[in-house]
């Protein structure tokens, strides 16, 4: 089966950094996915990881280690639009691509 | 191409009464996907079609629910009889899986938000 945990909610102030932890049980692994949504929006792709290690892209980063089951998305420079909800996935197997996402951190920017 | 459209957006309707879906996949997507997601969860797999072949359901797909892809490209959602349990966001997603995993990167519609009242 598969499991993926994250927390909840966080809050974070405009212009600081944040990290959003995500864990993950998998009988097998096919990368990880890290999504946003905001309110009443259609969740939108932010990263894939497959290998170990940190990936860059602009003000997000993503982090993997597939030996611990954890994968981590840092946001930095925060800006008041990046207050939504960020989903960790994977993959249920690498033939279909169907997703089992965890249930979603709520990131709340404050001035 | 715009993207994935479904249509309505939102959607009320009575308990008991039956409802119906649409999405339209971005066109050269031959992989959809149905989910479902509740307030502050989550999306939750329903089914996945790879072009007109429903290949998956979940066993959260009761009988009541049923999905369609007729010519592989729009696919429609009918949920019978419906039940209060079932008000949530149906979102549609699509991909274009060749194989090689970064394409299978999912893009997903903006969703349909029913309430069953």
């Amino acid at each position: 089966g598969q499991n993926i945990d994250q927390p909840t909610e966080m809050t974070a102030t405009e212009g600081a950094i944040v990290q959003i932890n995500c864990t993950y049980q998998t009988s097998g692994f096919n990368g990880l996915f890290w999504y946003q949504q905001h309110a009443g929006e259609a969740p939108t792709f932010l990263s894939y990881n497959v290998l170990d290690g940190l990936e860059e892209k602009g003000r997000f980063s993503s982090f993997l280690s597939r030996s611990k089951g954890y994968s981590y998305l840092l946001l930095k420079e925060l800006q008041m639009k990046d207050s939504a909800s960020y989903l960790c996935a994977v993959p249920r197997s690498s033939n279909t691509g169907k997703l089992i996402f965890g249930q979603g951190t709520t990131l709340q920017v404050k001035p | 191409d715009t993207g994935v459209s479904q249509d309505p957006r939102h959607k009320i309707t009575k308990r008991g009464q039956n409802v119906t879906f649409r999405c339209d996949p971005i066109s050269e997507h031959n992989r959809l996907y149905w989910y479902r997601q509740t307030l502050g969860q989550g999306p939750e797999f329903l089914t996945y079609f790879q072009n007109e072949a429903q290949l998956e359901k979940s066993r959260l797909l009761s009988d009541r629910f049923s999905a369609e892809r007729p010519k592989g490209s729009f696919s429609t959602l009918e949920i019978q009889r419906t039940e209060q349990g079932d008000s949530a966001m149906y979102l549609c997603a699509s991909s274009s899986g060749t194989g090689h995993f970064m394409n299978t990167e999912a893009f997903f519609g903006q969703g349909t938000r029913l309430t069953v009242v």
